[in-house]
């Protein structure tokens, strides 16, 4: 089993519309929690942290599980920008940083 | 912000020479720089962590001797892809942590794609 598993989509959407990502990790020592987005043949960027009791930045929602060892985003009314793959990340024990495989969104006109 | 900038962008040569990548820390000291390499429509993955003035960790897998990292300063880290092959090819990317900032933010370089024909 991998350590972080997302799936990979794409996930299809038309614009306005809400969506959501899942990514689940193996390790439970697991410390910090994070979203990255990458544009196509681009270098990932931070798109936000995800703290213990959830959090929010405009659109974007991320939560944290720790019992179930997942983390979530959801993004409302969702814009042609977003698309793009949005990669969930994780630290474990000894800050190595450990990406998920990415999930790719889509948003049609 | 924090910048990290790869050069070069693109790179295509013949196998069997040896392509250097220089990932450097613009405005912030880097210990710690990472090298990934990803393959289309694939995540990345880790291939070492450079550090400052010592030999860098090798993720299981990576032939130490194939890809040659060098972190001679405190904003300079190179890979070396020594005598490339064909399955060489692909884009590889370096991150830095800059410590002044939240604690999980990297730095990611712009990328370097390599062809190697």
């Amino acid at each position: 089993r991998k350590e972080v598993e997302q799936d990979p989509g794409p996930f299809n959407v038309p614009e306005g519309a809400t969506v959501a990502f899942n990514c689940t990790y193996s390790n439970s020592a697991s410390q910090s929690f994070f979203w990255y987005r990458q544009d196509c043949r681009k270098e990932p960027k931070l798109l936000m942290s995800v703290y213990s009791s959830g959090n929010e930045d405009g659109r974007f929602t991320a939560q944290l599980n720790r019992a179930s060892q997942y983390i979530s985003l959801l993004i409302r009314d969702s814009k042609l920008s977003d698309s793009a793959t949005y990669l969930c990340v994780v630290i474990r024990y000894g800050q190595n940083f450990v990406f998920g495989p990415g999930t790719r969104l889509s948003v049609l006109p | 912000g924090a910048v990290v900038s790869q050069h070069p962008s693109r790179v295509i040569c013949k196998s069997g020479t040896s392509v250097k990548i220089e990932c450097r820390s613009l405005d912030f000291q880097a210990t710690t720089m990472f090298w990934y390499r990803q393959f289309p429509k694939k995540s990345l993955m880790l291939m070492a962590t450079s550090n400052e003035g010592s030999k860098a960790t090798y993720e299981q897998g990576v032939e130490k001797d194939k890809f040659l990292i060098n972190h001679a300063s405190l904003t300079l880290s190179t890979l070396t892809v020594t005598s490339a092959h064909p399955e060489d090819s692909s884009f590889y990317i370096c991150s830095a942590r800059d410590r002044r900032g939240p604690a999980g933010e990297l730095f990611f370089g712009e990328g370097s794609r390599l062809t190697v024909l």
